[in-house]
């Protein structure tokens, strides 16, 4: 059965203080993995699209990774605006849906 | 450039009575989808369309649910009759049909079912 694990449930940090969020999945034939910020009371706001092992993506303080069994979110130094639930979610090659894993809330503290 | 409109962005009502939840994709997006985001479950893919047609409704949980999609610019999602285990927040996001497309997200509609 395709699923997404993400890892840990909750994060709190230190501002400044950099930490991993982590991602494992089962999928049958991965078309990609998106990595997407969701803010309370918001839709979840896409950030990465990888789409085979070994690729990295970065933006500002954040920089994805994957393998073929797991992804990960990277933080360097973050700030409290940083804050939010981080979503995974894999595409298989089959069809057009997006399995979701079930988030990692981090807090940033000032 | 405007993204997905959900609308309404709340909505209260009592049990039995029926529910339409409004969608405006992305203009030249071909595919649209409803999810339902909860706390225990998480986000749930209930139905997809592409170009209008729905592929897939194996998330549908009840024959209490249902959605249409009559033209590419619109879509909607019934409950009834509405249950109070049917209070949630309902999102609506659109892409493009085929390769790794990331869905855009609307801001949802929070459901809450008394």
């Amino acid at each position: 059965e395709d699923q997404v694990t993400q890892s840990p449930e909750a994060l709190r940090l230190q501002e400044g203080e950099s930490s991993s969020l982590n991602c494992s999945y089962t999928v049958s034939g991965l078309r990609g993995l998106f990595w997407y910020r969701q803010d309370p009371g918001k839709g979840p706001e896409f950030l990465f699209t990888l789409y085979s092992a070994g690729e990295e993506k970065e933006k500002e303080r954040l920089k994805a990774t994957l393998t073929k069994k797991e992804s990960f979110l990277h933080i360097t130094a973050p700030k409290p605006e940083d804050s939010a639930t981080y979503l995974c979610a894999v595409q298989r090659n089959r069809d057009d849906k997006i399995i979701f894993g079930k988030g990692t809330r981090l807090h940033i503290l000032p | 450039d405007a993204g997905v409109i959900q609308s309404p962005r709340h909505e209260v009502t009592e049990m039995g009575q029926e529910v339409t939840l409004r969608c405006k994709p992305i203009s030249g997006h071909n595919s649209l989808f409803w999810y339902r985001q909860t706390m225990m479950r998480g986000l749930e893919l209930l139905i997809y369309f592409n170009n209008n047609v729905p592929i897939d409704d194996s998330g549908m949980p009840e024959d209490r649910f249902s959605a249409k999609m009559p033209n590419a610019s619109f879509s909607t999602l019934k409950i009834q009759p509405s249950e109070p285990r049917d209070s949630a927040v309902y999102f609506c996001a659109s892409s493009f049909v085929g390769g790794p497309q990331p869905q855009h997200f609307g801001d949802g509609t929070r459901l809450s079912i008394l």
